[in-house]
């Protein structure tokens, strides 16, 4: 079966530090991999998707980036961390076809002071 | 741009009591709607998943209902429980991988 791991659970960082946040896929190859934010009474924003290694497309501008350095390894970065980057990440993935269902990892809560 | 709506932001209701979410969206052309449970703190966990040539799916309990025509979703819980407590998410699929919009929840909570 297929799994989603996510890490780390909690992060709280200080603005203007640096960000990364990993998520890995097992028990599938070449997913469709994409990283959402959730901000307190807002839906899920996607951020970023990707359909292959190294290949990235931005949904939203922002001080935030993301690489696809291995097959089922997502990775989100951020240089410099503002306090509007607070909030629920979540990794999730579509299995080959877009008529499939879209599964989500455990998230991330990301605290910026 | 698809719009997707949720009615209402919260909803408590006593054991036992049969309820509906309900999910709405702008745009009529869609591959297919979901809807997701989250817990607190927690990733989403898959429903049901409707495709656009489907008028509804059941899971158990669950009876989710799709009206592409009018821009509808409908989730059904029957005999809910206090376990059934948590946001329900709906989301609809607009064309493929990038298109997927979400909506902002239903917050469920089941007294017992």
């Amino acid at each position: 079966s297929q799994t989603i791991h996510q890490w780390p659970a909690t992060l709280v960082q200080p603005v203007g530090s640096p960000l990364s946040l990993e998520c890995t896929v097992e028990g599938t190859s070449n997913p469709n991999l994409y990283w959402y934010r959730q901000a307190a009474g807002r839906g899920l924003q996607l951020l970023f998707y990707s359909v292959g290694i190294g290949q990235i497309s931005s949904e939203v501008p922002q001080n935030l980036s993301a690489s696809r350095p291995q097959d089922r390894q997502f990775i989100l970065s951020s240089k410099k961390l503002l306090l509007s980057d607070s909030g629920f990440y979540l990794c999730a993935w579509f299995r080959i076809s877009s008529t499939d269902t879209q599964y989500f990892g455990p998230g991330t809560r990301l605290t910026v002071l | 741009k698809q719009e997707v709506t949720q009615i209402p932001a919260a909803l408590s209701v006593p054991e036992g009591e049969n309820l509906v979410l309900n999910c709405s969206f702008t745009d009529s052309a869609i591959y297919n709607l979901q809807w997701f449970r989250q817990d607190p703190g927690k990733g989403l966990t898959s429903l049901l998943l409707i495709q656009s040539s489907q008028r509804e799916q059941t899971s158990g309990r669950l009876n989710a209902s799709l009206d592409k025509s009018s821009g509808r979703s409908t989730l059904y819980i029957a005999a809910s429980q206090p376990g059934d407590s948590a946001t329900y998410l709906c989301a609809v699929n607009s064309g493929g991988y990038q298109k997927v919009t979400f909506g902002t929840g239903t917050k469920l909570q089941v007294i017992p």
